[in-house]
């Protein structure tokens, strides 16, 4: 069982580069998001999409922009990196959130540690 | 904005104990929805338990509980007969609900120790 699948696990980037974070989900979720985990700090919510053709911003989207593909993918790009996003970055999925009789926990991948130079 | 806030940084037991997790949260939201993450070393965040807000009854999976104070705005996770493999960080998260933006608090790291 895949489950959340995160590409690459482990990145170097130099000030300025860009760069995609790839997602892939199997479990035919409707929603998908993107977090960044900073030390001595909680995930925080960089974009969602509740549902394939939809995008938000989330509590930090600055410096970054997202792509949901088709329902299984959602993909990070930083345009231009700086050293302020060196961070791990998580990708989740659930079924549908945020309403009461349907509300299903995030399924989160393994990470990718990204760090800019 | 809602904030959640986790007070432990770090916590230990021995392992067959039991031990309690706090957290507090800031909303004025009535209907939202409660969560424990856990966060071993190999990094996963796997769903631990969770609550909703309009049930009175505490959530409880096997080991783990939570005691929910709604008025205290209050969710601690209580976890008995600690386990070795229990040793993570554990977050504690909220989400308002209709809504898909999940806030964290900033963790407790817990060490099970034998």
């Amino acid at each position: 069982n895949a489950g959340v699948t995160q590409t690459p696990k482990f990145q170097v980037l130099k000030t300025g580069q860009s760069m995609t974070l790839q997602c892939a989900q199997d479990m035919n979720h409707n929603s998908m998001y993107w977090y960044r985990q900073d030390p001595g700090m909680g995930l925080r919510l960089i974009y969602y999409s509740a549902s394939e053709g939809t995008t938000d911003k989330g509590e930090v989207p600055n410096g970054y922009n997202v792509s949901r593909l088709n329902k299984r993918e959602f993909s990070l790009r930083l345009e231009s990196a700086a050293p302020s996003q060196t961070s791990v970055y998580f990708c989740a999925s659930s079924e549908r959130t945020g309403t009461r009789y349907s509300n299903q926990p995030q399924h989160f991948g393994d990470g990718t540690r990204l760090s800019i130079l | 904005a809602q904030t959640v806030t986790q007070s432990q940084p770090e916590m230990s037991v021995q392992e067959a104990e039991t031990v309690t997790l706090s957290c507090t949260y800031d909303t004025s939201e009535n209907n939202y929805y409660l969560f424990w993450y856990k966060q071993p070393p190999s990094r996963q965040m796997i769903l631990v338990i969770r609550q909703e807000a309009y049930k009175q009854q505490n959530a409880t999976e096997n080991r783990f509980s939570v005691n929910f104070q709604k008025a205290a705005k209050s969710f601690s996770l209580k976890i008995s007969d600690s386990q070795l493999g229990d040793t993570a960080m554990y977050f504690c998260a909220f989400m308002r609900y209709n809504n898909n933006d999940m806030r964290f608090g900033a963790g407790t790291r817990l060490t099970v120790k034998p």
